[in-house]
């Protein structure tokens, strides 16, 4: 069956660092990868795609690297900041207008000043 | 502002009643999902709907059902709430067109069946 791994259930960082959150995948070829971030009480809000013929993205701080024969995707968070505290959610989303969106159970990541 | 919102924030319900939860997103999408979110599980897909009358199941749809009469509204139904179901809701959408594909989430409804 398909199935999304996220494993670190939680990363405590110091401030400054760069927080690397890993995903990875079995029995599935997605389309696309999405990381989401979740704060606590609320939905999740999107933070960047990549797609499957793309090796990397950025986005100001954000780094998102996608290797599909590992198939695992590493989420980057340069010069971290006590705010970037969250959870942190990766999702494969397929080819179809139908296809079923697959997320991980997210990764507690706390950044200590 | 884009928006998805849904109908309670905080719901409690006695064990066999039905319950609604009330999904509207303005932004024109076709597609629209629910989602119940536990601690160590993640977002687990219910049911999710592509076009309005059609509907899918997810990973767990059992004990659940799903109504799309109408494009901006995705509803819920729990026929006989169990003490189970107690969990955060989600609903979110998303337009299959576009670059981005990102799905928009609403504020999340946390039901507890007592």
């Amino acid at each position: 069956s398909q199935k999304i791994e996220q494993n670190s259930e939680a990363l405590n960082i110091q401030e400054g660092k760069t927080a690397t959150l890993t995903c990875n995948y079995t029995n599935y070829s997605p389309a696309y990868l999405q990381w989401y971030r979740q704060d606590p009480g609320r939905g999740p809000v999107f933070l960047l795609l990549i797609r499957e013929n793309e090796k990397e993205k950025r986005k100001e701080r954000l780094k998102v690297t996608f290797d599909t024969t590992l198939k695992q995707s590493l989420f980057h968070i340069t010069a971290s900041q006590p705010a970037d505290s969250a959870t942190y959610l990766c999702a494969l989303d397929g080819y179809s207008s139908a296809s079923k969106i697959i997320f991980g159970s997210g990764t507690r990541l706390s950044i200590r000043p | 502002d884009v928006k998805v919102t849904q109908s309670s924030r905080y719901l409690v319900k006695r064990t066999g009643e039905k319950v609604f939860l009330e999904c509207v997103q303005d932004m024109d999408h076709e597609n629209m999902f629910w989602y119940r979110q536990d601690p160590g599980l993640g977002l687990r897909l219910i049911y999710f709907s592509y076009d309005v009358k059609m509907k899918e199941k997810g990973d767990i749809p059992e004990g659940y059902s799903v109504s799309r009469e109408k494009k901006e509204r995705f509803s819920l139904i729990l026929e006989s709430a169990s003490t189970n179901q107690t969990s955060m809701y989600l609903c979110a959408s998303k337009s299959p067109r576009g670059p981005r594909q990102e799905q928009f989430f609403g504020p999340g409804t946390r039901l507890t069946v007592l």
